[in-house]
């Protein structure tokens, strides 16, 4: 079946150390992939997106993706992390004539 | 501009009862798509609507309808609630659709079935 996996459901981090999240996706045509971080109490917001292109994106707050269409991989990294940070961040793909499948999302802790 | 607005942000209903939750899209919007989101499953496509059409369907039991108006604006009605029901539903619009720049999502509906 079609789906988006994140392998980490909780990550805990202090502050300043580096982020990567794995998001893993089964399509194998044609895809757009999004990154999407839920702070607590907040709605989702979009942090980075892939159409076409330059496969390493860069989105806001200093986050940034890389697709690897070999691994069908888009994982995000961020190089320092800050305690603002803490949130839930979600993978999702849109593939042709399809719908938007996110994955289980990860919930990211920074410790101060 | 403003955001998606969904009402209410908080329901609280009992079995069997049947539910209705609004969205209002971004100002020329025309895509609009539900999703359910609880913490066990994440979010899970419901469906999308695109012009007053329901253009793609999640796997989710009949149940779970969904209409959209000649103003971009969108219902979702739930039927025969189940406990399990209870999520957070959240819905999403975008200007063209699933394959366009990224979906802006509304805070959501909070829904509790007791």
């Amino acid at each position: 079946a079609q789906s988006v996996s994140q392998h980490n459901h909780h990550v805990i981090l202090s502050e300043a150390a580096s982020l990567e999240l794995g998001c893993n996706y089964s399509y194998g045509g044609t895809v757009n992939l999004f990154w999407y971080v839920q702070y607590p109490g907040q709605h989702l917001q979009l942090l980075l997106k892939y159409f076409s292109g330059d496969p390493l994106v860069k989105g806001i707050k200093g986050f940034e993706a890389e697709f690897i269409k070999s691994k069908f991989s888009f994982n995000l990294r961020k190089p320092s992390v800050q305690w603002s940070d803490t949130a839930e961040y979600f993978c999702a793909v849109n593939v042709p004539n399809n719908d938007m499948r996110f994955g289980a999302g990860t919930r990211l802790t920074v410790k101060p | 501009k403003a955001g998606v607005t969904q009402t209410p942000r908080y329901l609280i209903k009992t079995r069997g009862q049947q539910v209705t939750l609004s969205c209002s899209p971004i100002s020329g919007h025309r895509s609009v798509s539900w999703y359910q989101q609880t913490p066990g499953q994440g979010l899970q496509f419901l469906f999308e609507y695109f012009s007053e059409t329901q253009r793609n369907k999640g796997n989710f039991p009949g149940r779970f309808s969904g209409r959209q108006f000649s103003n971009s604006r969108s219902e979702m009605n739930v039927s025969t609630l189940e406990l399990g029901d209870s999520a957070l539903y959240l819905c999403a619009s975008s200007l063209l659709g699933q394959m366009d720049t990224e979906a802006f999502f509304g805070q959501g509906t909070r829904l509790t079935v007791v």
